[in-house]
């Protein structure tokens, strides 16, 4: 069964740092998503993506947030100058199409920022 | 926007017991997904019902859109079903999904 995949799984950055998380979504789906977890809260979204370009993006996807999808097949969320608080889990989701389709998520990617 | 609420937000109990979750939302949804964060923090994908009633083992799940709500029913609880159960819903026309707080089960041996 095809699956949403992310590395690393665990990244570990000094504040202040950039990090890039990594996706691989299911190979025919066309809307790809990113959230966040902080630990013992619930799942928010941060961003989504559709034809190369954010289609909606949250509060929390501030301008040290951006997001590419340099080939045709990877999806990449990138955090310039990282503060203690973007400690979280990152999830990547991706969906086939707009409308009646569920999103499939990735297995997510701890960052802790020390 | 749309407010998801979950309850109860904590549940133990013992082994082989029967539980039932419950997903109330605020304003009609497009779609509306269950899922199971295991030890681990990985979400798995538990159903994606915007309506009616689906079944898959031990697990069954109904949502009554009209009364905007859903159920998640677990039978015979195992060890392996403890963890954080979330629903999730996304209105018509907006694509990102809206979690709720989640229900931590526990099940003791």
């Amino acid at each position: 069964e095809p699956e949403v995949t992310q590395t690393p799984s665990h990244q570990v950055t000094q504040m202040g740092q950039e990090v890039i998380l990594r996706c691989v979504p299911i190979s025919n789906h066309l809307y790809f998503y990113w959230y966040r977890q902080i630990l013992g809260q619930k799942v928010e979204f941060l961003v989504s993506f559709y034809n190369n370009e954010i289609s909606e993006k949250s509060e929390i996807f501030d301008d040290r947030f951006s997001v590419e999808r340099p080939d045709g097949s990877n999806f990449t969320l990138k955090i310039r100058s990282t503060k203690l608080e973007d400690s979280a889990m990152y999830f990547c989701a991706s969906r086939e199409g707009a409308g009646l389709y569920e999103q499939y998520f990735g297995p997510g990617t701890r960052l802790t920022v020390t | 926007g749309i407010q998801v609420e979950q309850s109860p937000p904590d549940l133990i109990l013992q082994e082989g017991a029967n539980s039932t979750l419950r997903c109330n939302f605020s304003d009609s949804v497009n779609n509306l997904q269950w899922f199971h964060q295991n030890p681990w923090g990985q979400l798995i994908n538990l159903f994606y019902i915007p309506s009616g009633t689906k079944q898959n083992g031990r697990l069954s799940a109904t949502t009554v859109a009209t009364e905007r709500y859903s159920l998640l029913y677990i039978s015979s609880s195992q060890t392996t079903d403890s963890g954080v159960y979330f629903c999730a819903v996304d209105r018509m026309g907006a694509q990102k999904l809206v979690f709720g707080q989640g229900t931590r089960l526990t099940i003791n041996p």
